[in-house]
């Protein structure tokens, strides 16, 4: 059974940065890529980026460059994103899905993280 | 980016009826659009891809259609469990982008 797995909850200060994790299980986690996506209540979902684990090539939302660092471990088949210099707006859940391998279409999403930045 | 613009933003609908919710691109993107269903707490899954693939397990009142800059998801016959909120994605370009989303409920 594929599943994707995310890391807690956050709580952080303006400023900090933060690192997420995607684990991957029930499939060959180097042959699809992973994207990530930010939800924000009321608000369209926004796609971030997306990275290629089996190369660790990546491309990013524009809106998102310099903000977001995607990496991965293929050891432990796991996903990460680090969002730096985190301000209030970047209050969201975040969520890690597969790419399926015929198109970026997301067939399987982690179960979200929620995100939260205040003082 | 592609701007996708949904249509309704929220619809109320009885058990058994129908329902078409409507997704308009910038502009032409080629049958690549999939569609979501999200349930409050939960994440996202993906009913529809390429305009009109019915995803494995899903349901087969579900349908997408579409071509060019047009495309929409129909439910037929709703059922009580179709209550949340839907939303379309375009992966013809980078960035993907996504409509704002259709919150349905029950009449």
């Amino acid at each position: 059974e594929v599943q994707l797995h995310q890391s807690g909850a956050e709580l952080v200060k303006p400023g900090v940065s933060v690192k997420i994790s995607c684990k991957a299980s029930g499939y060959s986690f180097t042959s699809y890529n992973m994207h990530w996506v930010k939800q924000r209540p009321g608000q369209a979902v926004e796609w971030i980026g997306v990275i290629n684990p089996e190369s660790g090539g990546t491309d990013y939302n524009g809106k998102f460059r310099g903000k977001v660092t995607l990496t991965v471990d293929k050891s432990s088949s796991t996903a990460f994103m680090q969002l730096g210099s985190l301000t209030p707006e970047d209050t969201a859940v975040y969520y890690c899905a597969r790419g399926d391998y015929s198109g970026d279409y997301f067939d399987y999403w982690g179960q979200g993280v929620m995100v939260t930045v205040s003082s | 980016d592609i701007r996708m613009t949904q249509s309704p933003a929220s619809l109320s609908a009885s058990l058994g009826e129908t329902v078409n919710i409507e997704c308009l691109a910038s502009e032409d993107i080629y049958s690549d659009l999939a569609w979501y269903q999200q349930k409050p707490g939960k994440s996202p899954q993906l009913l529809i891809y390429n305009a009109n693939s019915l995803q494995n397990g899903v349901p087969s009142r579900f349908s997408g259609s579409g071509s060019g800059t047009q495309y929409s998801l129909k439910i037929n016959s709703l059922q009580s469990e179709d209550v949340a909120t839907y939303f379309c994605q375009q992966y013809n370009n980078y960035p993907n982008t996504f409509g704002a989303g259709t919150k349905l409920e029950l009449k």
